[in-house]
């Protein structure tokens, strides 16, 4: 099946900070990508769809201004976390839409982020 | 999309099959079974999936009752690497829309 991988896997960050993360479908163009965010023993909660050339549609609650999602190709999508606090820190994961456009979905691997 | 239930958490014996049971009743006519499976610390992973008719592959088989209220998923030989949280969602093939995850069940598998 197809691959998408995220970089990094895990990143420490200090409160008021920055972090990137970066989404890729490697074997495959990837025109819709979907941003989830996992608390500890919680499920996957959708925060974004993310289109290529076009803004990314945020879910209800989420902060657009602060989580920023860039697509600018078919192949990478990033998550930015401006001005990170300590409850941001989760696990976030995203996936990629099947490029015959029927039934998979691609997660990649997730990236553990902790703000201190 | 429709709502399912699922059991917080089922244990299974290692080499012994699994049953996950999934209760979708409100799932519509053009809506599709989906199971997914986490393992701890990782992304989800796509596992097989099914409209009216069981499906079989190579991680599992995917029983679908005749009104399509419920569902099985099936692993036949669980090993300890199954142990994973199983979700079952149902939506529109090939929807624009996201996969909408519930709680989903927590799969033990033991020695």
């Amino acid at each position: 099946g197809a691959v998408v991988s995220q970089h990094p896997s895990r990143v420490i960050c200090k409160s008021g900070t920055s972090v990137k993360i970066e989404c890729r479908s490697l074997d495959f163009q990837a025109t819709t990508m979907f941003w989830y965010r996992q608390f500890p023993k919680k499920s996957l909660m959708l925060m974004a769809t993310s289109n290529e050339g076009s803004k990314a549609t945020y879910e209800q609650g989420v902060e657009k201004d602060k989580f920023l999602i860039n697509h600018a190709s078919l192949t990478l999508s990033t998550l930015t976390v401006t001005s990170a606090h300590p409850e941001d820190s989760s696990f976030y994961i995203c996936s990629a839409r099947s490029p015959d456009g029927t039934h998979e979905q691609y997660f990649g691997p997730g990236t553990r982020l902790t703000v201190t | 999309d429709a709502k399912t239930t699922q059991p917080p958490s089922m244990d299974c014996a290692e080499g012994r099959a699994a049953n996950l049971p999934c209760n979708h009743s409100t799932i519509s006519g053009n809506e599709y079974v989906y199971w997914y499976r986490q393992i701890h610390s990782q992304g989800p992973q796509y596992i097989i999936h099914g409209l009216k008719n069981n499906e079989t592959n190579e991680m599992a088989s995917l029983i679908i009752t005749e009104d399509r209220k419920s569902s099985t998923l099936i692993l036949p030989h669980a090993t300890l690497r199954d142990t994973a949280v199983y979700y079952c969602i149902v939506r529109v093939e090939g929807s624009q829309g996201n996969l909408i995850f519930g709680k989903g069940t927590k799969l033990s598998v033991k020695p």
